[in-house]
C-alpha cells in the first residue's frame, strides 16, 4: 500500500557526527518535504524540493543538507554544524506546483544527541 | 510573512461535548488549508483539505470552514469521544509551502 517510509526511527548520534535520515514514498508524488518538531515550537520546515534534482531552503535550513536523485527519495543529512539537532523529523510529500496538493506524513524519526 | 496562529494551546472537554478548534493566518493569499491529527510520538495524519476557493469540508463528525477574507478556519468536531484525543495542527499552502500553526491539545475525558 502507498505511504511515506522514514528510517530509523530513532537515532542517537554523538557530538559531531553527521547522520542521514531517510524518507521513501511510493505515491508518485513530485514534491517532498522535511520538517522539525521541538516542543511548544510547532513544525518547522528545512527544505522542500517540487521535482528531482532541485530543491530550496525553509526557514532552518543551516546545519542540514539534502538531495533529491530520484523522485521517491529526500534523504536529510544533519550536520555537525547543527548546533542543536536534537528534535523530532518529519518528511511529507505532495502533488507538486505553487498550489500543492494535501500533505501525507511518514511517521517521524527522532534525533538525540548524547 | 505568513503566520499561522491556534487558539487555545490546550483543550479538555467531556465526552459527547462538541467543539471547535480555532485556526488563524495573517495572510489571505493562500492556495488551501489543511487540518492535521497529531498522536503523541506518531506523524501527522490528514483529516481535511480546504481549497482556497470553497467553503467547508466534511468527513464524518469532522467540519472544517474556511474564511480567506477574515484569516480563519475552524474545525468542529461533533459528539467528542476519547479517542479524538489528540493535537490537532492547521497549516496553510502558499508559495509552494505548508505553515502551520503550533497545535491545540485536545483531551476528550470519558
Amino acid at each position: 500500500d502507498g505511504g511515506i517510509t522514514q528510517s530509523p526511527k530513532y537515532l542517537f548520534r554523538k557530538e559531531g557526527q553527521n547522520v542521514t535520515l531517510s524518507c521513501e514514498q511510493n505515491l508518485n508524488h513530485d514534491a517532498m518535504y522535511w520538517y522539525r518538531q521541538d516542543p511548544g515550537q510547532g513544525l518547522r520546515l528545512i527544505y522542500y524540493s517540487q521535482i528531482v534534482n532541485d530543491f530550496q531552503k525553509g526557514d532552518i535550513a543551516e546545519g542540514y543538507s539534502v538531495s533529491r536523485e530520484k523522485k521517491e527519495s529526500f534523504p536529510l543529512t544533519v550536520t555537525s554544524a547543527q548546533k542543536n539537532p536534537t528534535a523530532f523529523y518529519l518528511c511529507a510529500s505532495s502533488i507538486a506546483g505553487l498550489a500543492g496538493g494535501e500533505l501525507f506524513f511518514g511517521e517521524g524519526s527522532r534525533l538525540t544527541v548524547l | 510573512k505568513q503566520e499561522v496562529t491556534q487558539i487555545p494551546a490546550a483543550l479538555s472537554v467531556p465526552e459527547g461535548e462538541n467543539l471547535v478548534l480555532n485556526c488563524s493566518f495573517t495572510d489571505s493569499a493562500i492556495y488551501n488549508l489543511q487540518w492535521f491529527r497529531q498522536d503523541p510520538g506518531k506523524g501527522l495524519t490528514s483529516l481535511l483539505l480546504i481549497q482556497s476557493s470553497q467553503r467547508e469540508q466534511t468527513s464524518g463528525r469532522l467540519n472544517a470552514s474556511l474564511d480567506k477574507s477574515s484569516g480563519r478556519s475552524t474545525l468542529y468536531i461533533a459528539a467528542s469521544q476519547p479517542g479524538d484525543s489528540a493535537t490537532y495542527l492547521c497549516a496553510v499552502m502558499t508559495g509552494g509551502k505548508l505553515i502551520f500553526g503550533q497545535g491545540t491539545e485536545l483531551s476528550v475525558k470519558p
